[in-house]
């Protein structure tokens, strides 16, 4: 399945780094979405671009901020992460609001 | 705040049995989604419910969505190891990007 691709796939970071999660979606959809999974927790919707509107979950931190800069690509820039950041990053993508096609996940470590 | 209730939470059972996982919620959802997970990847979309009583059949499995579109159901009949994995319900509101995703159902099928 290569809808949605996500890169890099596996990521281990210090606290003082910065870098940034890439997505991007071949289909033709309007809506995407950042998610954070972590251990025996649900997923957690961190931000959503669509045409209509920008969604943001107002728990998430400041260091993590997203960019869209075309209905394909969707990142997440990272900076001085915290260890409990650990987690499988997932994005999505929909037209409209249905049903959400999903990327394979970065799976990010802070240190 | 929305939260879909899922149960059980694990399953472990021998091949060819059948077994029901449950989505529960208080709140009315547009539509609803489940996925299967197998781990380090993401999500994969099994189907999409939208109306209420709606029945969905994909092979084995069987989805019903209730009549008041506050509850979903997944049966798998004769399991199959290939089954193993996490179910993840998902619902959305109306008017709404806003996924809200169950706790998960996390299934075993032995051979």
């Amino acid at each position: 399945e290569t809808g949605v691709t996500q890169t890099p796939r596996h990521l281990v970071m210090g606290m003082t780094n910065k870098k940034s999660l890439k997505c991007e979606q071949h289909l033709g959809h309007n809506a995407m979405y950042w998610y954070k999974q972590s251990a025996k927790k649900p997923l957690e919707l961190m931000f959503v671009y669509s045409l209509e509107e920008r969604v943001e979950n107002n728990s998430v931190p400041s260091r993590f901020s997203p960019e869209c800069p075309n209905s394909s690509h969707l990142f997440l820039h990272l900076h001085t992460l915290q260890p409990e950041d650990s987690a499988l990053y997932l994005c999505a993508s929909s037209q409209d609001r249905m049903s959400q096609y999903f990327g394979p996940g970065t799976r990010l470590t802070v240190t | 705040t929305q939260l879909l209730e899922q149960s059980p939470q694990f399953l472990s059972i021998q091949e060819g049995e059948n077994l029901t996982v449950y989505c529960n919620s208080s709140s009315v959802f547009s539509s609803l989604q489940w996925y299967r997970q197998e781990p380090g990847e993401g999500p994969v979309l099994l189907v999409t419910v939208v109306t209420g009583g709606e029945v969905k059949k994909l092979k084995r499995l069987t989805f019903q969505f209730g009549d008041a579109r506050k509850d979903s159901s997944l049966h798998i009949t004769a399991a199959q190891p290939g089954d193993t994995g996490l179910y993840l319900c998902a619902g959305i509101g109306p008017g709404t990007y806003k996924y809200i995703f169950g706790t998960g159902t996390r299934l075993k099928v032995l051979a």
